[in-house]
């Protein structure tokens, strides 16, 4: 039972436009949410996060959007670049979860120069 | 800072054999470690939670015998794998939470690759 999905396995952009990653998610308990971007064998490295409370959290290039009634959360990255080229994880908590970390199922994002 | 090692990198190990990984914060106090796998090209998924001085929560599915945790002091929770086997062989990932910190922040280590021929 994937709770936590990312229907797009793979995404390529070319460099300067705008990558959008996107997640979907079925429990409605999730507050909290994050996105991290991993390169094999390292351990993933955190982007940006978002409250239930809001809809939007931008931080430099970086913004991710909630849609709570979608159930449905997106990370835009703009301008892309090509050290952007990663896997993208996103991740739900919930306090009732005792905030451990659901990870979907990662999108591989290449930027292409 | 919030800075998580792991050791070691990588291991090879033979079948059969018990392999003990590290996961150390360097710079807080951890009340709270995670445990993940990652199978290649799939999601990271939580093995257990291991809090300070009490035993680990697995999820489920996850053999608790099998893979041992011990989070015996406030930077430092281990994972052995016992017996292992070649399906074991994995990406392991610990994160930890800072004591007295936001409950919803994990920090996570770089990673251990392990092998079992």
């Amino acid at each position: 039972d994937q709770q936590v999905k990312q229907n797009s396995p793979s995404l390529s952009v070319q460099e300067g436009r705008i990558s959008i990653l996107n997640c979907d998610y079925t429990n409605s308990m999730f507050d909290y949410f994050l996105w991290y971007k991993k390169y094999p064998a390292e351990g993933p490295t955190f982007l940006i996060s978002i409250s239930s409370i809001k809809d939007k959290n931008e931080d430099g290039r970086f913004t991710v959007f909630l849609n709570k009634s979608a159930k449905h959360l997106s990370l835009h990255i703009v301008p892309s670049q090509p050290g952007d080229s990663a896997v993208y994880f996103c991740a739900a908590s919930s306090h009732s979860g005792t905030y451990k970390y659901i990870f979907g199922t990662g999108t591989r994002l290449k930027v292409l120069a | 800072g919030a800075v998580v090692s792991q050791h070691p990198s990588r291991v090879i190990c033979k079948s059969g054999t018990s392999v003990k990984i590290e996961c150390r914060s360097l710079d807080f106090q951890a009340t709270t470690m995670f445990w993940y796998r990652q199978f290649p090209k799939q999601s990271l998924m939580l093995m257990a939670t291991s809090n300070e001085g009490s035993k680990a929560t697995y999820e489920q599915g996850v053999e608790k015998d099998k893979f041992l945790i011990n989070h015996a002091s406030l930077t430092l929770s281990t994972l052995t794998v016992t017996s292992a086997h070649p399906e074991d062989s994995s990406f392991y990932i610990c994160s930890a939470r800072k004591a007295g910190g936001p409950l919803n922040t994990q920090y996570f280590g770089p990673g251990t690759r392990l092998t079992v021929l």
